[in-house]
């Protein structure tokens, strides 16, 4: 079964760089992963879909400064130019074939400082 | 648009029953693949349940297996949980969210949530 594992936490300052980072357990490095979003008391939200090669397609609406990349098992998300909107949790998902269910990360809290 | 609107939720007391819906709009239903996810209070998101497209395969978390079970009605574009004996930790916000076409079967659509509490 993949495990996602994310950092609890992360900081960045307004109008900076943030690269957040999803990594694939063992055996599981060429996964495909789903970044989402969640704002503070709102549903989530889907940001894009992410390959090992590093492409990214992203959900409907979501901003330029939003993008993904790939290295080996890791998985990230980088969000440039922050806004003070940005401040959120992070989640990314994968699929397990065995349950035939989702997986998620534990997500990742991105302040704005 | 697509929307998705649960409804449903509620507080409930140790081993009672509820049942959860969602009511889907803005895409054609009977094409996709649906789950509901929860999140405790406090805590990250967890896949419970999903349901194939015609409700021929359905697949659970092993938390909720025996407990759960998850249906629709494409006639009217409608998904449903029936949750029954509740445990405490079976507290959370359960989103309805459609599966994408892609292979992983991501969400790539989620609704607002609708909280169910288990507590006497």
């Amino acid at each position: 079964q993949p495990v996602l594992t994310q950092s609890s936490s992360a900081s960045a300052s307004l109008g900076s760089s943030v690269k957040l980072t999803c990594t694939l357990s063992s055996g599981h490095s060429s996964y495909i992963i789903a970044w989402h979003q969640q704002q503070p008391g709102k549903a989530p939200r889907y940001l894009m879909k992410l390959e090992g090669s590093g492409s990214y397609n992203k959900g409907s609406g979501v901003p330029d400064r939003f993008s993904g990349s790939s290295s080996g098992a890791d998985r990230y998300l980088t969000i440039s130019n922050l806004q003070s909107e940005d401040e959120a949790d992070y989640y990314c998902e994968t699929w397990d074939s065995n349950t035939h269910g989702g997986v998620f990360g534990g997500g990742t809290k991105l302040t704005v400082l | 648009e697509v929307q998705l609107v649960e409804s449903g939720g509620g507080l409930v007391q140790p081993g009672g029953s509820l049942r959860l819906s969602c009511a889907a709009s803005g895409f054609t239903f009977n094409n996709y693949w649906m789950s509901w996810v929860r999140q405790a209070p406090g805590k990250g998101l967890e896949w419970v349940a999903n349901i194939k497209q015609d409700g021929s395969e359905k697949y659970y978390v092993d938390s909720v297996k025996g407990r759960f079970t998850i249906s629709r009605d494409n006639a009217n574009n409608s998904l449903y949980l029936q949750m029954n004996s509740l445990r405490a930790e079976d507290t959370a916000v359960y989103y309805c969210a459609r599966d994408s076409r892609a292979v992983t079967r991501n969400k790539d659509y989620w609704g607002q949530g609708t909280l169910v509490t288990v507590s006497s």
